[in-house]
């Protein structure tokens, strides 16, 4: 069994704060990790993927990888009302023929407050 | 930019009806999958596709069948549609790096 825990929320910040939010996977041969935005209603949107260890940036978004961990975790700089929304962590073993299949955290429901 | 359409937004049905959800991607990914979303249990796989004509099962493929005649298509069939099938379904597809692309979603309710 694959499993892909993340942080249970919800999980509330001011206006401007730092969200953190995040996903430890037992697989240690896991190789590719995601993070998805989910609006209420509507469907799971790609904000970053991560493969080697360390931080990836991108605008507000950073994404870390602990491979000797099994953690990966999303922070949110400035953190604006707009980014309310549940996050899920998705991670890619890669073996045999579950190649290309992710498995899903629950996901972390964040409210960024005014 | 890509693009995942599901042949419908909304979608009411009878038990024991036949139910055809269609899946199309533009980007000719090799891979494409059937999700089900219902509200406490997350994501759950039901069937996905490597390539055309070719299926694996995911974790919860009962009651359901595919169908991938051409690459860019993937089906998902609910063969007799039962109540406890109501759900919002979700197709996706994935790069060869394996970010995976969704489509709006299917909200089916079966009465």
């Amino acid at each position: 069994q694959k499993e892909v825990e993340q942080n249970s929320g919800p999980l509330s910040v001011p206006e401007g704060a730092i969200a953190s939010l995040n996903c430890t996977y037992s697989d240690r041969g896991s190789q590719s990790f995601f993070w998805y935005r989910q609006y209420s209603g509507k469907s799971p949107e790609l904000i970053m993927s991560i493969y080697s260890n360390g931080d990836k940036e991108d605008g507000r978004f950073t994404a870390q990888l602990n491979k000797a961990s099994q953690y990966v975790s999303l922070l949110i700089r400035d953190s604006q009302p707009s980014d309310s929304a549940t996050y899920l962590c998705a991670v890619r073993v890669g073996r045999g023929s579950t190649l290309g299949r992710l498995y899903f955290g629950r996901g972390t429901q964040l409210t960024v407050w005014p | 930019d890509v693009k995942v359409t599901q042949s419908s937004r909304y979608l009411v049905k009878r038990t024991g009806e036949k139910v055809f959800l269609e899946c199309v991607q533009d980007m000719d990914h090799e891979n494409m999958f059937w999700y089900r979303q219902d509200p406490g249990l997350g994501l759950r796989l039901i069937y996905f596709s490597y390539d055309v004509k070719m299926k694996e099962k995911g974790d919860i493929p009962e009651g359901y069948s595919v169908s991938r005649e051409k690459k860019e298509r993937f089906s998902l069939i609910l063969e007799s549609a039962s109540t406890n099938q109501t759900s919002m379904y979700l197709c996706a597809s994935s790069t060869i790096t394996n970010e995976q692309y969704f489509g709006p979603g299917t909200r089916l309710t079966v009465t």
